[in-house]
């Protein structure tokens, strides 16, 4: 199986902050990566698909880049509603669609 | 407006059944793969198992192969979960999800509210 690996685990950062968040493949995926926002207590809210595709309606200060095994989503300027938990997803193996753990963004 | 709801969780004592269902609308359901993923409590995104749109291809997490099984009715516009041999470790949010294709892989642009399942004595 694919195992897919965030970092950091958890992150605290200020309204107005550039943010980054990291993903790797233990292999090769291309650009078969997705990003996901998950709010406590709600559904998963897709942000990104294939690495760098912004989702309709989806803030443009998010944006997705990578291929191969390393992918990063940033946050160009953090808003209020941005604090929440971010998972990246690989869809390259069709028979398990990995999520990586998690990055909570936290209010610093 | 695409809309999916789950429904069927509850308390189950360990080694019983249960079966989730998920009602959709919105959408032309059976041109559409389908989702389910989980979420213990303070846990994770975990995937669970999907289905493709005819219901004639499945796939599933090693860590419910052979204890459940996804599938749908086109006709009713729902996708079922039928979990089987439950463990505490199964306990979760269990949500469904439409798959959407891309040149360059899948996605899953909807989700339902997700219901709970417990698993205790």
């Amino acid at each position: 199986d694919i195992q897919m690996t965030q970092s950091p685990s958890s992150l605290s950062a200020s309204v107005g902050d550039r943010v980054t968040i990291t993903c790797r493949a233990s292999q090769s995926i291309s650009s078969y990566l997705n990003w996901y926002q998950q709010k406590p207590g709600k559904a998963p809210k897709l942000l990104i698909y294939a690495a760098s595709s912004l989702q309709s309606g989806v803030p443009s200060r998010f944006s997705g880049s990578g291929s191969g095994t390393d992918f990063t989503l940033t946050i160009s300027s953090l808003q209020p509603e941005d604090f929440a938990t971010y998972y990246c997803q690989q869809s390259y193996s069709t028979l398990s669609y990995t999520f990586g753990q998690g990055t909570k963004l936290e209010i610093k | 407006e695409v809309q999916l709801v789950e429904s069927g969780g509850g308390l189950v004592q360990p080694g019983g059944s249960l079966r989730l269902s998920c009602a959709a609308s919105g959408f032309t359901f059976s041109s559409y793969w389908m989702h389910w993923v989980r979420q213990a409590p303070g846990k994770g995104l975990v995937w669970v198992s999907r289905i493709n749109s005819d219901g004639s291809s499945t796939s599933y997490a090693d860590s419910v192969k052979g204890r459940f099984t996804i599938s749908r009715d086109n006709a009713k516009n729902t996708l079922y979960l039928q979990m089987n041999s439950l463990r505490a470790e199964d306990t979760a949010v269990y949500y469904c999800a439409r798959d959407r294709p891309h040149s360059s892989g899948w996605y899953q642009d909807y989700w339902g509210q997700g219901t709970l399942v417990t698993v205790s004595s």
